[in-house]
């Protein structure tokens, strides 16, 4: 499969404990995108890498968030202290740069916080 | 601050109906839009991209037009099917990141 694949599909965390999700994207996609989505909305953006730079960060993104893209590759989203809000679909993108600058998106890791 | 609006939250048609799904955005200046498929509890699926110096784009029985001026497009399905049913959403580009409307759900009747 060479798509953006997420990994774990579904966390069920206790409120308080950290959770960490992984995002593969398409092997030569050099932009990586963060959003979270909740019931019956659009996805919210997060944050954005390009290559292995943190460019933007979204206010959305809480001193407890904290994502890295070591080596450009593939990226991690933390999430320390969880609180039962941080209940969503936290979805991962990439695109190209240059060219065509379609985004594709993973299947989305599903977190709830109880 | 960019708005997307989608119209209408929900529709249901037969199935064989052609049906309009439509996008506004408040601000006009945007690399792109596209359009996305998203089925229940899963994650999304680009349908169309259009660039922000098209007028529209076609892939098989879908049809996306962009207005920029007015900001506005269209998303144009022909001949629905019952596998069509699924949440559609919109979003426009500028900068770094996409802002998305909260989407349109679409069931369609066998």
């Amino acid at each position: 499969d060479t798509g953006v694949s997420q990994d774990p599909r579904h966390k069920i965390t206790k409120r308080g404990q950290n959770v960490t999700f992984r995002c593969d994207p398409i092997s030569e996609h050099n932009r990586l995108y963060w959003y979270r989505q909740t019931l019956g909305q659009g996805p919210e953006f997060l944050t954005y890498f390009q290559n292995e730079a943190q460019l933007e960060k979204s206010r959305l993104l809480s001193d407890r968030f904290s994502a890295e893209r070591p080596k450009g590759s593939f990226s991690t989203l933390e999430i320390q202290r969880t609180e039962q809000g941080d209940s969503a679909m936290y979805l991962c993108a990439s695109s190209l740069r240059q060219g065509i600058p379609e985004a594709f998106f993973g299947q989305g890791t599903r977190l709830t916080v109880v | 601050k960019q708005e997307v609006t989608q119209i209408p939250a929900a529709l249901s048609v037969p199935e064989g109906e052609n049906l309009v799904l439509n996008c506004s955005f408040t601000d006009s200046a945007i690399y792109n839009l596209q359009w996305f498929r998203q089925d229940p509890g899963k994650g999304l699926t680009s349908l169309l991209l259009i660039q922000s110096s098209q007028r529209e784009q076609t892939s098989g029985r879908l049809n996306a037009s962009l207005d920029k001026s007015s900001g506005r497009s269209t998303l144009y399905i022909a001949a629905s099917q019952p596998g069509d049913s699924a949440t559609y959403l919109c979003a426009v580009k500028r900068n770094n990141d996409m802002r998305f409307g909260a989407g349109t759900r679409l069931t369609v009747k066998p």
